[in-house]
């Protein structure tokens, strides 16, 4: 059973589409993130939610829009895609905050063209 | 605020050899450190924490850190490199109080020369 699992896993599409990345975590966990990692494989927190409440929204544009329909599930749909939104977008989950550290997803790879 | 530092984008060893990435961190309240490892194509694997108990931490594969406050580090080292260590390797900080995020350093990319 995966822990933390994203859907879809590779992703291309055209500018201006919309699209959306689903999480799912089974490790009961209270909290659940997006991360972006860039080209240069630099991590950068996006959103946290801890059960169903939005705890972080750091500078993202506000065509990214996060949706936690219960504490497992924490999904990112994105409007408008730009070329810049190509990246690896991460899901992660964690209980107690950080204490205990993340788990990650395998990632998703957005390509957009 | 938290921030974390890796010395050297890339580190280079020979298969035997001794590993060590370099990692400072800056916070103002007592942190959890962490290691990560990146394999290709694939997600973040934790290696090993700190959370204030022993400075001494193993973790998986091999490899421990030390955590030195009058240093401000938390250095990872494996004693002997194996071919398979080879991958992108992560530290990464959080403040102890109102511990919401973890944030990364730029990584180190490891790689095994036989």
């Amino acid at each position: 059973d995966t822990a933390v699992s994203q859907t879809p896993k590779y992703l291309v599409t055209q500018m201006g589409n919309d699209k959306s990345i689903k999480c799912e975590q089974n490790l009961g966990h209270d909290t659940m993130y997006w991360y972006k990692q860039d080209s240069k494989k630099f991590l950068k927190i996006m959103f946290s939610y801890n059960n169903k409440e939005l705890i972080i929204n750091e500078t993202v544009p506000n065509r990214f829009s996060p949706k936690s329909p219960d504490k497992a599930h924490l999904n990112l749909h994105i409007n408008s895609l730009e070329l810049g939104d190509s990246a690896v977008y991460f899901c992660a989950s964690s209980q107690a905050g950080t204490r205990y550290g993340y788990t990650f997803g395998s990632g998703t790879r957005l390509t957009v063209v | 605020a938290q921030s974390v530092t890796q010395l050297g984008s890339h580190v280079s060893v020979s298969e035997g050899a001794l590993v060590l990435l370099r990692c400072n961190y800056s916070s103002s309240v007592p942190p959890y450190l962490f290691w990560y490892v990146q394999y290709p194509n694939q997600g973040l694997q934790l290696l090993l924490k700190y959370t204030s108990a022993a400075t001494l931490v193993k973790g998986i594969n091999g490899f421990e850190a030390e955590f030195k406050k009058s240093e401000t580090s938390f250095h990872l080292t494996k004693p002997s490199a194996h071919m398979s260590d080879a991958a992108e390797y992560f530290c990464a900080v959080s403040a102890t109080q109102a511990a919401q995020k973890l944030v990364f350093g730029q990584g180190t990319r490891l790689t095994i020369n036989p």
